[in-house]
C-alpha cells in the first residue's frame, strides 16, 4: 500500500468547513484512496472512498487531484462530534484480502 | 451499515493470566478478520489476520504463541492473550471486509493487565 501524508493536527471553528489534505503522492494506478476516523475510545469508522472522480455522501465530500498525488477530505459543517483523529488511506479495493494499514493521521479538533 | 462486535468491551486481569477477545460480525459472513492493537496516542498496528478454516498469520514482531486466534466460523474469530503482562496493556480492535469491500471496525477492547 502507497504511504500517505497528513498533519499531525488541525483545529476548526463548529460550522465551518473542516478540509483535511492528504499527500499520496506514490499512489499507484489500482489504489484507491480511504478515509476513516477514529473518535476516542471506539473503533474507526468508514467515512468515504474513491479512485479519481470526487466522491460525496451524507458524511463528507472526498476531493482527488487530477494527478491523484493528494486528495482532500471535506466535512462541510464541523460539528464537535466531528472531533476525531482522521486516516487517509490508500490501497488497492481487490476482493478477499483487505488489510488496512494505517498511517498517524490527523487529529481534528473542533472548537466551540 | 454491517456490524462488528467486540466482547468484552474492557476487561482487567492479573499477570499472568490469559485474556479471551471475542469479535462477531453480526450480519454478515466474514472469512476474514484483522486484530490491530493500539497503544495510547498511537496509530492502529495491525497484529495478523485471521482466516476461517486454516491458520492465522501475523505480522512481523507478534508473537503467535503469545497471541492466539482462532477463526471458528464465518461469524466469529477469538483473538487470546496468554500469559498476560502489564505490557501487554492495550486497545485491541478487530475489523471485518464486506463484501462490498468495506472495512468495518469492531468499538474495541480495553485490556488492563496488572
Amino acid at each position: 500500500d502507497a504511504k500517505t501524508t497528513q498533519p499531525p493536527s488541525m483545529d476548526c471553528a463548529e460550522g465551518r468547513a473542516a478540509n483535511l489534505p492528504c499527500n499520496h503522492s506514490t499512489i499507484s494506478g489500482n489504489e484507491y484512496v480511504y478515509w476513516y476516523r477514529q473518535i476516542h475510545s471506539q473503533g474507526p469508522q468508514y467515512i468515504i472512498h474513491g479512485l479519481k472522480n470526487n466522491e460525496t455522501n451524507e458524511m463528507a465530500s472526498l476531493i482527488i487531484t487530477e494527478d491523484r498525488k493528494s486528495s482532500t477530505l471535506i466535512l462541510p459543517h464541523a460539528t464537535l462530534r466531528d472531533t476525531a483523529v482522521y486516516y487517509c488511506i490508500v490501497r488497492v479495493n481487490s476482493g478477499g484480502y483487505q488489510k488496512v494499514t494505517f498511517g498517524t493521521g490527523t487529529k481534528l479538533q473542533v472548537i466551540p | 451499515g454491517a456490524v462488528v462486535s467486540q466482547h468484552p468491551s474492557r476487561v482487567i486481569c492479573k499477570s499472568g493470566t490469559s485474556v479471551k477477545i471475542e469479535c462477531r460480525s453480526l450480519d454478515f459472513q466474514a472469512t476474514t478478520m484483522f486484530w490491530y492493537r493500539q497503544f495510547p496516542k498511537q496509530s492502529l498496528m495491525l497484529m495478523a489476520t485471521s482466516n476461517e478454516g486454516s491458520k492465522a498469520t501475523y505480522e512481523q514482531g507478534v508473537e503467535k504463541d503469545k497471541f492466539l486466534i482462532n477463526h471458528a466460523s464465518l461469524t466469529l474469530s477469538t483473538l487470546t492473550v496468554t500469559s498476560a503482562h502489564p505490557e501487554d496493556s492495550s486497545f485491541y480492535i478487530c475489523s471485518a471486509p464486506s463484501a462490498y469491500n468495506e472495512q468495518f471496525f469492531g468499538p474495541g477492547t480495553r485490556l488492563t493487565v496488572l
